[in-house]
């Protein structure tokens, strides 16, 4: 959907190492999303990027950091990975106000 | 505390029927409500919206509809199909997003039966 691309699409890790997950958008979107997943929470907002090194945080960011260099990659980094950072990760895009955002086919991450 | 919320979990309809999906509110400067549908193992999917300033946006079988003095919204779904079994996620953000992201409800599993 609209040109996004998450990667990998599933990995498996151990607790305490790091984890970068990509986004890549090619329809040149200036505002860019990472949600999570979780049974019975619905999808909730971890950072945004509204611009090249411009992000902010969103409702549950503790253990997650963001980097945006470029306009059409964002990407989230679990610094030292735990079991509750287990969840299906979306990334989304938006053109801009009063636009829909679409979502990326998620990242399913389980830290074992 | 949630400030979107869609109390039904599950919803099943017949085929050709009329499906009511439902979603409220507790903030009050949410301007701007969407609804997404979701198939397993895929990203969710953009259906509809509508601005704070409208009460009703149609979209071939999808039509939502919004009263903002009861933080109420809802998506109509007619005729419903098969297809149309999946999860339904309501979202609202303030000042149409850009800046901010979406705040969702939990979501509502839509089975349509044959």
């Amino acid at each position: 959907d609209a040109g996004i691309t998450q990667s990998p699409r599933h990995k498996v890790t151990e607790t305490g190492t790091p984890v970068t997950l990509r986004c890549h958008q090619t329809e040149n979107h200036r505002y860019m999303y990472w949600y999570r997943q979780d049974p019975g929470h619905g999808l909730r907002l971890i950072h945004y990027s509204y611009g090249v090194k411009d992000t902010d945080k969103g409702e549950v960011s503790d253990g997650y950091s963001v980097s945006r260099s470029k306009t059409e990659d964002f990407l989230l980094t679990l610094e030292s990975a735990t079991s509750s950072q287990t969840s299906v990760y979306f990334c989304a895009t938006q053109g801009g106000s009063n636009q829909p955002q679409h979502f990326g086919d998620g990242t399913r991450l389980s830290i074992l | 505390d949630q400030q979107v919320k869609q109390n039904s979990p599950s919803l099943s309809v017949q085929e050709g029927r009329i499906s009511i999906l439902n979603c409220d509110y507790t903030n009050s400067m949410f301007d701007y409500f969407l609804w997404y549908k979701k198939y397993p193992a895929e990203g969710p999917t953009f259906l509809i919206s509508i601005s704070s300033i409208k009460d009703k946006n149609e979209d071939g079988r999808f039509t939502v509809f919004l009263n903002k003095s009861a933080k109420h919204l809802s998506l109509h779904i007619v005729p419903s199909q098969p297809g149309d079994s999946a999860v339904y996620f309501c979202a609202a953000t303030l000042s149409g997003g850009g800046a901010d992201g979406l705040t969702f409800g939990k979501g509502t599993h839509l089975i349509i039966q044959p």
